[in-house]
């Protein structure tokens, strides 16, 4: 049973250009949570996804960043026009159900690193 | 003041030794309690997860709850050099099923 699938690992992006992160959950399980980490922070949520819904985005930059789960296919986070502060760890974790990590067990990836050079 | 507080360390201790590792809430609706454990370049890993106040143990792990103080702990006994890595707290309440993190600590167990 493999576990949370994220790629690529490792992500190098000239400013301006798009960056597109992938994340594939555990199997049997619809929920996905996207978190960024800096160095020196921990980790900050970003969005909760279900299936083909966005249920809560509120950790999310309004512009350039976006998010979907589709029905079929990962859950891909996408940054239009990068900047060298979007440079970070984004890790997505994966639940079998709703309530989020609060009150389930959650698996996380192993991250994508982005650099923004 | 952050929601929750976490300090970073590092903390370095021999083989062998209890390990206290703790973080300090202000938001009295947490309810879920949460301990992660991060290899360095790895994705986190949940240790002991605890609901309310109390104590849970997990073989070597024991998380403490304390609500009243807004305090929550974890206790590693006989650490081992693979213990080293950062721990992460986190929490959340009723009714908000995103938990926060706070920054998490470095441990480092030397032989």
């Amino acid at each position: 049973n493999a576990g949370v699938m994220q790629n690529p690992r490792h992500l190098v992006r000239r400013r301006g250009q798009e960056a597109r992160l992938r994340c594939s959950p555990m199997k049997g399980h619809s929920h996905v949570y996207w978190y960024r980490q800096l160095p020196e922070e921990g980790l900050k949520f970003m969005v909760y996804l279900q299936k083909e819904n966005i249920i809560d985005e509120s950790g999310m930059p309004k512009e350039r960043f976006s998010a979907e789960f589709p029905k079929e296919g990962p859950s891909i986070l996408r940054i239009q026009q990068v900047v060298r502060g979007d440079s970070a760890a984004y890790f997505c974790a994966s639940s079998p159900s709703g309530g989020g990590l609060g009150n389930t067990e959650a698996f996380f990836g192993q991250g994508t690193r982005l650099t923004v050079v | 003041q952050k929601e929750v507080e976490q300090d970073p360390g590092p903390l370095s201790v021999p083989e062998g030794a209890i390990v206290s590792l703790n973080c300090t809430y202000s938001n009295s609706a947490f309810q879920y309690f949460m301990w992660y454990r991060q290899y360095s370049r790895k994705g986190p890993e949940l240790l002991m997860y605890t609901y309310s106040s109390g104590n849970k143990e997990d073989g070597r792990f024991t998380a403490q709850v304390d609500k009243s103080s807004k305090y929550i702990s974890l206790f590693i006994r006989d650490s081992q050099p693979s213990d080293s890595a950062t721990y992460l707290c986190a929490m959340s309440g009723r009714g908000s099923y995103i938990p926060t993190f706070g920054r998490g600590t470095s441990l480092i167990v030397h032989p």
